[in-house]
């Protein structure tokens, strides 16, 4: 059973970077579709990114191309999604997710001055 | 940009089927998904590749597409099935993946 453990709440400043990881159990990362998908308060699910295994490459959404980027470390199983450049706006829950099936429980960041 | 359209509420009474629909110009040569999302946790896949339900989802939910339209149903609806809906599924290429706008299904 494949399992997705997230790391722990982010508070940071407009214009700071910040960096999620996923650590994957259960299976291997290697064969993975794992993507990153965000929510903000009050708001709809948004598609960030992710690997796609069949292809080999890792996919980004127009919207966050130059400011993402999203990393496997194979020899521990663990995804890391990094997003540069945050505003206020990119307060959200961030999840990784193995789809169409299995979801991490979130990971709250938070863009305060 | 592709998007999805969902509408933004359905509301039903228990024991009714719900219906929510997802458009998409891709969706005829598209799979789309379903989730479902109940406040403050993670989504829940209910139907994935138009029409298949995972083992452990309720039989009430089924999914259905025809044409630009792929539609999410729950017959006789309880209300442990409120919560937001999302379809989800990708455009020509492939590259890029988009999440409906959600849809507020209430059982009352």
């Amino acid at each position: 059973q494949v399992q997705l453990v997230q790391s722990g709440a982010e508070v940071k400043k407009p214009g700071a970077s910040v960096r999620v990881s996923c650590k994957v159990s259960g299976y291997s990362l290697t064969k993975l579709s794992l993507h990153w998908v965000r929510q903000a308060p009050g708001k709809g699910l948004e598609w960030m990114g992710g690997f796609d295994v069949e292809d080999g490459e890792t996919l980004y959404a127009q919207k966050f191309q130059g400011r993402v980027s999203m990393t496997n470390d194979t020899s521990s199983d663990t995804a890391y999604m990094e997003l540069s450049s945050l505003r206020f706006e990119d307060t959200a829950v961030y999840y990784c997710a193995a789809l169409p099936r299995v979801w991490g429980k979130g990971t709250t960041v938070t863009v305060s001055s | 940009s592709y998007e999805l359209t969902q509408p933004p509420s359905v509301s039903v009474s228990p024991g009714q089927t719900a219906r929510i629909t997802c458009s998409g110009e891709y969706l005829p040569k598209k799979f789309a998904y379903w989730y479902q999302q109940k406040s403050g946790q993670a989504p829940v896949l209910v139907i994935y590749e138009d029409i298949k339900r995972p083992s452990e989802i309720p039989e009430r939910f089924s999914g259905s597409s025809s044409g630009t339209m792929a539609t999410l149903t729950i017959g006789g609806a309880q209300v442990e099935d409120e919560a937001h809906y999302y379809c989800y599924s990708t455009d020509s290429s492939g590259d890029q993946w988009v999440f409906g706008g959600g849809t507020k299904l209430t059982v009352l």
